[in-house]
């Protein structure tokens, strides 16, 4: 079984940087995972940010960036903002198979 | 605007069954292709099922497999999940969502397996 794992936790100061990352039980993640990211507040819908490793949709503040860093999927926040306090989630696909990580909670402090 | 919205959900026991619906609307729902995913109360996100623009292919998470089907209408813009043969672990809120870049979600629909 293929599982994809994120830090569980992070905390960053406002106006700081974070880089969360998305690791495969499989091996290195490369561009062919089609890493993507989401943010997710309580009590509401996952917003996509990130797709195919470091496309941005039209709504993605342009402080979130995607890359591949050491052989995982990396999401960096530059100049984090008090609103960026969310669950995070990559998402990898493996061919017919979609895997979410298991989610990095960013407290904002 | 683009607006995904599901339903169908509610409380059904252990073997039931339960359909749920994603109704499209804002966008040309024909050219995208759809999937279901899932989150348990208080747990992440966990993808169900794939269906492609045309229905000719599909996906499944073996978690799935042989119980829920995925379906679509494109003259009526909804997505479907047929979910047969309910356990309760598969409680959670199912969210449609758009794409290959899962670019726009729904709200979400509770279903809730319990005796």
């Amino acid at each position: 079984q293929t599982v994809v794992t994120q830090e569980p936790s992070l905390t960053v100061s406002p106006g700081g940087t974070v880089t969360l990352t998305c690791a495969s039980s499989t091996g290195a993640v490369t561009s062919g995972y089609y890493p993507n990211w989401f943010q997710q507040k309580p009590g509401q819908a996952p917003r996509a940010l990130i797709y195919s490793t470091s496309n941005k949709h039209s709504w993605t503040p342009a402080r979130f960036s995607g890359s591949l860093l050491g052989g995982k999927a990396a999401l960096t926040l530059s100049g984090v903002q008090p609103e960026d306090e969310a669950e995070y989630y990559c998402l990898l696909y493996y061919g017919g198979a979609v895997v979410f990580g298991g989610g990095t909670k960013l407290t904002v402090l | 605007e683009v607006q995904l919205v599901e339903s169908g959900g509610g409380l059904v026991q252990p073997g039931g069954s339960l359909r749920l619906s994603c109704a499209a609307s804002g966008f040309t729902f024909s050219s995208y292709s759809m999937n279901w995913v899932r989150q348990a109360p208080g747990k992440g996100l966990e993808w169900v099922s794939y269906i492609s623009s045309s229905s000719s292919t599909i996906y499944y998470a073996d978690s799935v497999k042989g119980r829920f089907t995925i379906s679509r209408d494109n003259a009526k813009n909804s997505l479907y999940l047929q979910m047969n043969s309910l356990r309760a672990e598969d409680t959670a809120v199912y969210y449609c969502a758009r794409g290959g870049s899962y670019s726009r979600w729904g709200q979400g629909t509770l279903v809730t397996v319990s005796s």
